[in-house]
C-alpha cells in the first residue's frame, strides 16, 4: 500500500533564507500534488506535477518531481512571514483515484 | 462558480448522536471524495464517488459512517452513534474524470463530540 512520508515534520526558518521539504513515496507514482493549508482552514492547491522531471514555480515556491526516485521537492526561496503555513504532498493510490497524503511540513518563518 | 462548499463549518454534538454534513462539489466535476482529518495529521481518505456512484470506502469508514450521493450532485456523510473518537475535521473534495488537475477541497466541517 502506497505510504507517502514528509521530511521534515516541522521547519523554523528566518526571513530571507532558503530551505527544501521533501516528500517520498512507496511505490511507483507519475504525477504527485502539493498543497497549502493555514491554520483551521482547509487545503489550497499549489502545485500539480504531471511527469518525470516536472518543475512548477509560483512566487518563491518551486516544486519537482522525480519519479524514479520517488521523491518530490518543494524548495523555499527567501522565505517570508507569509509562506509560514502547513504543506502537504499527496500522490495517488495505484488503480484507484484517491490520494495519499503525506503528514504535513509545519513551517514558519520568523521575521 | 463558488467552488467546492460544506455545510455546517462547525458541529457540536454529545456522544451517541447522529450527524450529518453536506457537500455541494463544483458542478463540473463528477469525482467526489470525503477525507478526514485530525490534529496535526495529513487528510486520511475515507471514501469516493464518480457520479452516483460509490466506488471505494476506506477500512476507517465504520459501520456507523455512510455516505450518499444520490444524484450524482452534492452528498451527504452521515455518521450515527457519535464516539469522541470522531472528533475531527471533515474535508470534502471534487475532480475532473482522471484527475490530472487535482482535487478542489472544501472549507470542511470540524465536528466536536463531547
Amino acid at each position: 500500500e502506497l505510504k507517502v512520508e514528509q521530511n521534515p515534520l516541522f521547519l523554523s526558518m528566518q526571513e530571507g533564507k532558503n530551505y527544501t521539504i521533501y516528500c517520498n513515496y512507496s511505490t511507483t507514482s507519475d504525477r504527485l500534488y502539493w498543497y497549502r493549508q493555514d491554520p483551521g482552514k482547509s487545503l489550497e492547491s499549489l502545485f500539480v506535477l504531471l511527469s518525470n522531471g516536472a518543475v512548477k514555480q509560483e512566487g518563491r515556491l518551486m516544486a519537482s518531481l522525480d519519479t524514479k526516485a520517488r521523491l518530490s521537492t518543494l524548495h523555499i526561496t527567501a522565505a517570508v512571514h507569509d509562506l509560514s503555513a502547513t504543506y502537504f504532498c499527496a500522490a495517488p493510490s495505484s488503480g484507484t483515484y484517491k490520494y495519499i497524503f503525506g503528514t504535513g511540513t509545519r513551517l514558519k518563518v520568523l521575521a | 462558480d463558488t467552488g467546492v462548499s460544506q455545510d455546517p463549518r462547525h458541529k457540536i454534538t454529545k456522544r451517541g448522536q447522529n450527524v450529518t454534513f453536506r457537500c455541494d462539489p463544483i458542478s463540473e466535476h463528477n469525482r467526489l471524495y470525503w477525507y478526514r482529518q485530525t490534529l496535526g495529521q495529513g487528510p486520511e481518505f475515507l471514501t469516493y464517488f464518480q457520479n452516483e456512484a460509490q466506488l471505494e470506502k476506506s477500512r476507517l469508514l465504520s459501520d456507523r459512517f455512510s455516505a450518499e450521493r444520490p444524484k450524482g450532485s452534492f452528498s451527504t456523510l452521515e455518521i450515527q452513534r457519535t464516539e469522541q473518537g470522531d472528533s475531527a475535521m471533515y474535508l470534502c473534495a471534487s475532480s475532473y474524470t482522471g484527475g490530472g488537475h487535482g482535487y478542489t477541497f472544501g472549507s470542511g466541517t470540524r465536528l466536536t463530540v463531547v
